[in-house]
Parts: structure tokens; C-alpha cells; sequence
């Protein structure tokens, strides 16, 4: 079945940083890959995403490209803020064609805590 | 954002009784979907639903039951509450064509059973 496998936490960064978290995911087919957030206390955002290998999601100055090759898609940020604590989960989506329905696989999260 | 609303927002409730979390939406969406969230384990898919009436399991169903009457209600019904079942429980939304497969989640139903 599919999986999606995320690089431990809790990471923590000073204020302008460098952030890359790692995700890499197993699939039948060509899934779509997404990056969800969540700020505390909230339900979750969705961040970026992309649909087809090579691709790259941005947002917000957040990037990750779908790397078929080795069935990744690390989320990057160049300089952190204190905004961006929050809890970040990888997820992939089966491929649209079939009976897939969308469902959601996620990764187990990675807390992220920025400090000024 | 998108509009999903579940209710109630927190629920202490004791083992063995009955649970119903509503999920509600107001984008006319075509899919919806529960999950929970616990420490460790992401979010985990319980059931989801591709239509009024249209429903099927997901990764962690058992002990749950779902209803879709209406296109804008998607209840989770919990038919006797476990410790176990104590969790963070989200709904989820998403359109029915390529572009729309995002899903857009609710603020989220907390429960505690003791």
C-alpha cells in the first residue's frame, strides 16, 4: 500500500534559517504530493503541492519538487520565521485516474519551532 | 477558506455511550472525508464518502460508522466509545474534478473519552 515517511522532529531553528524537512513516499502509479500545515489549535492548511514528477510547489516562500526518481519531496525554506512554527505533514493522493476517491495518505508530522 | 464547520468542537463523553460528530460544509463539494489525528500516526483516513448515500472504510474504520444524507452533512457516529477513540477528529472536503482534489479540512472536533 502507499506510505509516506517524514524526517523525524521536533526541529528547531533560530529566526532565518535554513528549514528542509524530508519526506519520501511509496506509491503504486504517479500519485500527487501535497505539504499540509498546522498552527496550533487549527485544522490543516494545505501549503503546496504537486502533481507530476519535476514539478515544484512554492507558497509562502516554501518550496518542494516532486522527485520521481527517488520518490521524494522535501519541503525548503530559505530563511524561517517565528511564523512558521507549526506542525508540517507530507501526504500523497493516489493517481486521479480510477477509483482513488483522493484519499489522503499522510506522513506523521514534523513539529517545527522557530525562535527569534 | 473554505466553509466546513464540524461540531461539537470538544467532547468529554464516557466509555460504552454512543458519539455523533457532525461535519458541515457549504461548497457543494462532491467528497468528504474523516480522519483522526494522533501523536505519531499523522492523520489516519476512517471513512469517506464519494456521494449522498455513497460511503466506504478507511485505513482505521473499525468501531466507526458513517452517514451522508445530504450533500452538505457527513456524520461519524462512534456506536460505543472507547478509551481508544480518545483523538483529534478532522473533516475534509474536496471537489469532484482534477484541479479541486485538494481537500480542505475543518477546524477539527477534540474528544476525550474516559
Amino acid at each position: 500500500g502507499n506510505s509516506v515517511t517524514q524526517m523525524e522532529g521536533p526541529v528547531t531553528l533560530s529566526e532565518e534559517a535554513f528549514l528542509t524537512i524530508n519526506c519520501t513516499y511509496t506509491a503504486t502509479g504517479y500519485p500527487s504530493l501535497f505539504w499540509y500545515v498546522q498552527y496550533p489549535g487549527e485544522g490543516l492548511q494545505l501549503l503546496l503541492k504537486a502533481t507530476k514528477a519535476d514539478d515544484k510547489g512554492s507558497n509562502k516562500g516554501f518550496e518542494a519538487t516532486y522527485r520521481k526518481e527517488t520518490t521524494s519531496f522535501h519541503l525548503e525554506k530559505g530563511s524561517v520565521q517565528v511564523s512558521d512554527s507549526a506542525v508540517y505533514f507530507c501526504a500523497l493522493s493516489e493517481s486521479a485516474g480510477g477509483t482513488s476517491y483522493g484519499k489522503l495518505t499522510f506522513g506523521q508530522g514534523t513539529i517545527l519551532t522557530v525562535h527569534p | 477558506d473554505a466553509g466546513i464547520t464540524q461540531s461539537p468542537r470538544h467532547k468529554v463523553t464516557e466509555t460504552g455511550t454512543p458519539v455523533t460528530l457532525r461535519c458541515h460544509q457549504t461548497e457543494n463539494h462532491r467528497y468528504m472525508y474523516w480522519y483522526r489525528q494522533d501523536p505519531g500516526h499523522g492523520l489516519r483516513l476512517i471513512h469517506y464518502s464519494y456521494g449522498v448515500k455513497d460511503t466506504d472504510k478507511g485505513e482505521v474504520s473499525d468501531g466507526y460508522s458513517v452517514s451522508r444524507s445530504k450533500t452538505e452533512d457527513f456524520l461519524l457516529t462512534l456506536e460505543s466509545a472507547t478509551s481508544s477513540q480518545t483523538s483529534v477528529y478532522f473533516c475534509a472536503i474536496s471537489g469532484s474534478s482534477g484541479e479541486a482534489k485538494t481537500q480542505y479540512f475543518g477546524p477539527g472536533t477534540r474528544l476525550l473519552v474516559l
